[in-house]
């Protein structure tokens, strides 16, 4: 599985728009994207998950540049509800294990 | 989508005594996975929990000290065995629950919070 790194942590202001970049260079072609959130004492929570391009839902969107080598996790306009750890996956998308990297930690403030 | 009871949500406990942690789950599952997530840090696969079949565990986890049962396809349990303080952890129960055909997303329990002292 290949193996992603995001930065440690990211601090913001309320209403301001929070981009997180993971990077993730031996993506193999049938690898997707998949972005969670994970707030203290729950379990993560799936946000988005991509292959190419860009994908918006109604929590986030995700930028996938056309080498796939990284994405680029959109939060617009953030709240103090969305502070938490934001968690990019790799994997096959075929229902099988994850593997969390680090995290970034996203502190919103008000 | 896939609701997952996890219990107990948080124990204390004392070294070298066992707690077995219950996962439930709303819909039939094929495979479950356990987690441990350590103060301060990720999540890291334990095993992963198949019907009918022996479970298999990843790199740095055993069978002796990680038991885990799978009875059916929506229930499963996971055994701290012989506790350590390094136990101290979150655990987690995770499913699949397919949405689109090309969409598959994983819901986690809330966890259960093991404190060893």
């Amino acid at each position: 599985l290949a193996k992603t790194t995001q930065p440690i942590s990211m601090d913001s202001y309320e209403g301001q728009e929070v981009n997180i970049t993971c990077s993730h260079n031996n993506i193999a072609t049938n690898d997707y994207i998949t972005w969670y959130q994970q707030f203290p004492s729950q379990g993560p929570r799936f946000i988005i998950q991509g292959y190419k391009t860009k994908v918006t839902n109604e929590v986030a969107s995700l930028f996938i540049p056309a080498d796939r080598k990284s994405s680029t996790l959109s939060l617009p306009r953030v709240s103090l509800s969305d502070t938490a750890v934001y968690y990019c996956l790799v994997d096959k998308n075929q229902g099988g294990k994850l593997i969390f990297g680090q995290g970034t930690e996203l502190s919103v403030k008000p | 989508s896939a609701v997952i009871s996890q219990k107990p949500s948080r124990d204390i406990c004392q070294r070298g005594t066992s707690l077995t942690i219950q996962c439930q789950v709303d819909s039939q599952v094929t495979m479950m996975f356990w987690y441990r997530q350590q103060p301060g840090q990720s999540l890291t696969l334990i095993a992963t929990a198949n019907q009918g079949s022996e479970a298999t565990y990843e790199s740095g986890f055993v069978i002796d000290k990680f038991p885990i049962s799978r009875p059916n396809l929506t229930f499963s349990t996971l055994t701290v065995s012989n506790m350590s303080p390094e136990d101290s952890s979150i655990y987690l129960c995770s499913v699949y629950g397919g949405r689109e055909t090309y969409d598959t997303e994983a819901f986690f329990g809330q966890g259960t919070r093991l404190t060893v002292v």
